[in-house]
């Protein structure tokens, strides 16, 4: 079965820095990869997504993520964080084969972002 | 265009009350997905529905249970309820595989 894995359940960065959140996934096969960001009291919001061609996608707000299948890895990066990016963000996976359609999410990791 | 729509925003219910927790998809897209974010649980998966089938259920017991109409708006209703039912419960729309879930904002329950 499929699995997500986010280092870190919190992470704290300073307003400006680099912001870096860790997944890993378990797969046989390449899945489709995404991210999600979820602001207190609210839904899920799409962040950006990996499916096929180029393994460097960007998404909304700066942030961007490189799938590397070497390493099963999709970490999301942006490069200069900001004040309204404390949230938390959810990796998640969907099988490229038929899993039951569902979205598998990694535990979260919450991002606060110090003046 | 109009995103995913859950009603009620929140609902406080005593333990042993039944609930119906209600869903619509953005316009197009078949298949709607229910998760529970408990605290410090993360995301469960709950259901899936497309076309109006029940194509996948997580582990939960059989009072958790929904269904789709036509318009594929969905149900969630949970029967008995207990304490621990008490959860963020977010409804998701999908136009295909590959794309991503749209989610609605969630139906905060408190179970009392």
């Amino acid at each position: 079965a499929q699995s997500v894995t986010q280092l870190g359940s919190h992470v704290s960065v300073s307003e400006g820095a680099l912001v870096l959140l860790r997944c890993n996934y378990s797969s046989s096969v390449p899945p489709y990869l995404f991210w999600y960001v979820q602001y207190p009291n609210q839904g899920l919001q799409l962040l950006l997504k990996y499916t096929t061609g180029a393994t460097l996608v960007k998404g909304i707000n700066g942030f961007e993520a490189e799938f590397k299948k070497s390493e099963t890895s999709f970490h999301l990066t942006k490069p200069s964080a900001h004040m309204s990016d404390a949230a938390e963000y959810f990796c998640a996976v969907r099988p490229t084969y038929n899993q039951g359609g569902k979205l598998i999410f990694g535990q979260g990791t919450e991002l606060s972002v110090k003046p | 265009e109009a995103g995913v729509t859950q009603s009620p925003t929140h609902l406080i219910k005593t333990r042993g009350q039944q609930v119906t927790l209600r869903c619509s998809p953005i316009s197009g897209h078949t298949s709607v997905y229910w998760y529970q974010q408990a605290l410090g649980l993360g995301l469960q998966f709950l259901l899936w529905y497309d076309e109006g089938e029940e194509r996948n259920r997580g582990n939960f017991p059989p009072r958790f249970s929904g269904r789709q109409f036509p318009n594929y708006s969905s149900e969630l209703n949970v029967n008995a309820l207990e304490l621990e039912d008490s959860a963020l419960y977010l409804c998701a729309s999908s136009l295909a595989v590959n794309y991503g879930y749209t989610f609605g904002s969630g139906t905060r329950l408190t179970v009392v």
